[in-house]
């Protein structure tokens, strides 16, 4: 079975901090493995995406996730928050051999000045 | 570029009535449309795919007659909750995909219609 698990619906770090936010799926097949954000009233927007290349990804506002099979987790870090990277940030799969994503649950990010 | 808007935003409506939610793409060509759900604190669950004038596929478990859609153009997709329950009380989401893209993964997604059933 597919599955996505973002670990902490909520995390909260202080301006200049690191952020690490947590994505672990299961699949039966090679994935590609997504991370999307959601700003208030606004569709989801690609940050960054793993499609078997490299395992370490950037992607847009400085972020970027390491592929990991051995330990079946895409989490997503940022060196230095900004108050401006405040949203919701989705973990997602996409299958081929199914044509569509599995989301995570989402986790919220909130940023202290 | 690729912009996807949903209207209407949020709605309010009694048990019994039927809602129908707007899709568009509003700088391209959408040969392929997706809905999904997603009820509070949890995942995003594909509902139905839709190509552009050809019937829906709708996920195992999803009502086809209750979840009405209609991709009639290739920058409007609709969706009509029929007699509407407050258990369809939930934020649907739609995506679409632009004509000549390969993959399906590459989705550009709208803002969300949040429906509350009373």
């Amino acid at each position: 079975a597919q599955s996505v698990t973002q670990l902490g619906s909520h995390v909260s770090v202080s301006e200049g901090a690191l952020v690490l936010l947590r994505c672990n799926y299961s699949s039966s097949v090679p994935p590609y493995l997504f991370w999307y954000v959601q700003y208030p009233n606004q569709g989801l927007q690609l940050l960054l995406k793993y499609t078997s290349a490299a395992t370490l990804v950037k992607g847009i506002n400085g972020f970027e996730a390491e592929f990991k099979k051995s330990e079946t987790s895409f989490h997503l870090t940022k060196p230095s928050a900004h108050m401006s990277d405040a949203a919701e940030y989705f973990c997602a799969v996409f299958l081929d051999n199914f044509n569509k994503f599995y989301f995570g649950s989402g986790t919220k990010l909130n940023v202290k000045p | 570029g690729a912009v996807v808007s949903q209207h209407p935003s949020r709605v309010i409506c009694k048990s019994g009535t039927s809602v129908k939610i707007e899709c568009r793409s509003l700088d391209f060509q959408a040969t392929t449309m997706f809905w999904y759900r997603q009820f509070p604190k949890q995942s995003l669950m594909l509902m139905a795919t839709s190509n552009e004038g050809s019937k829906a596929t709708y996920e195992q478990g999803v009502e086809k007659d209750k979840f009405l859609i209609n991709h009639a153009s290739l920058t409007l997709s609709t969706l009509t909750v029929t007699s509407a329950h407050p258990e369809d009380s939930s934020f649907y989401i739609c995506s679409a995909r632009e004509k000549g893209r390969k993959s399906y993964n590459e989705q550009f997604f709208g803002p969300g219609t949040r429906l509350t059933v009373l």
